[in-house]
């Protein structure tokens, strides 16, 4: 079974502080892993995806497989950062094209 | 603003009714899904189809029931088995096959049970 865990609901940094926002996942095969964010009235959208290895409005994210790990990271937080956070896993065989989600972390950056 | 449109925004059902969420998209997706979102509950997958006439259960199906007759179309259907319906109901849609599993949502419906 595939799972993803994200440990913190609530996470409040203050403008230009580093911001790391975790994820682990349990998965026995080669996983794809997303980060999602929603902000405020608007619809929930891709942040970045680990196979492409992009760095999306500041934020980078690197797959541990060794610690099952996934976290988003950003040097120096902006307030248009605060929104909700979803990590993400698609594994594959019978679970291709099936996103199993996290619980969310709430960001808040304060100015 | 995304291709997939979710109607209505709003919907308040009496218990005991059953509603019917509509979710279209004009992406050419052969992939749709339905999620419910709780708070501090992350997304669960209702149901998703991966082709026209075809669907699978995901992990909280129960008092649920979907249709995939068009490729454009996958409305959800909240049944009265449903213990507890009220939540905020999201659609997506994704290339199956394509090598990567990018789902794209649309704006959500948020129901409430009265």
């Amino acid at each position: 079974a595939q799972r993803v865990t994200q440990p913190e609901k609530l996470l409040s940094v203050f403008k230009g502080a580093p911001v790391e926002l975790k994820c682990n996942y349990s998965y026995s095969g080669s996983p794809e892993l997303f980060w999602y964010v929603q902000y405020s009235r608007q619809r929930l959208q891709l942040l970045l995806r680990h196979i492409s290895r992009e760095s999306i409005k500041g934020f980078t994210a690197d797959l541990n497989k060794g610690e099952t790990s996934f976290h988003l990271k950003k040097p120096f937080a902006q307030e248009e950062d605060s929104a909700m956070y979803y990590c993400a896993l698609s594994g594959g065989g019978t679970s291709y094209g099936k996103l199993t989600f996290g619980q969310g972390t709430i960001l808040t950056v304060h100015p | 603003d995304g291709g997939i449109t979710q109607s209505p925004k709003y919907l308040f059902r009496k218990e005991g009714q059953n509603v019917t969420l509509s979710c279209e998209q004009n992406l050419n997706h052969d992939a749709m899904y339905w999620y419910r979102q709780d708070p501090g509950q992350g997304l669960r997958l209702i149901y998703y189809s991966q082709i026209v006439n075809d669907f699978q259960k995901g992990d909280i199906a129960e008092g649920y029931s979907v249709s995939r007759e068009k490729k454009e179309s996958f409305p959800l259907t909240v049944t009265s088995a449903q213990k507890n319906p009220t939540a905020f109901y999201l659609c997506a849609s994704s290339i199956f096959g394509s090598g990567s599993n990018e789902q794209f949502f649309g704006p959500g419906t948020r129901l409430t049970v009265l």
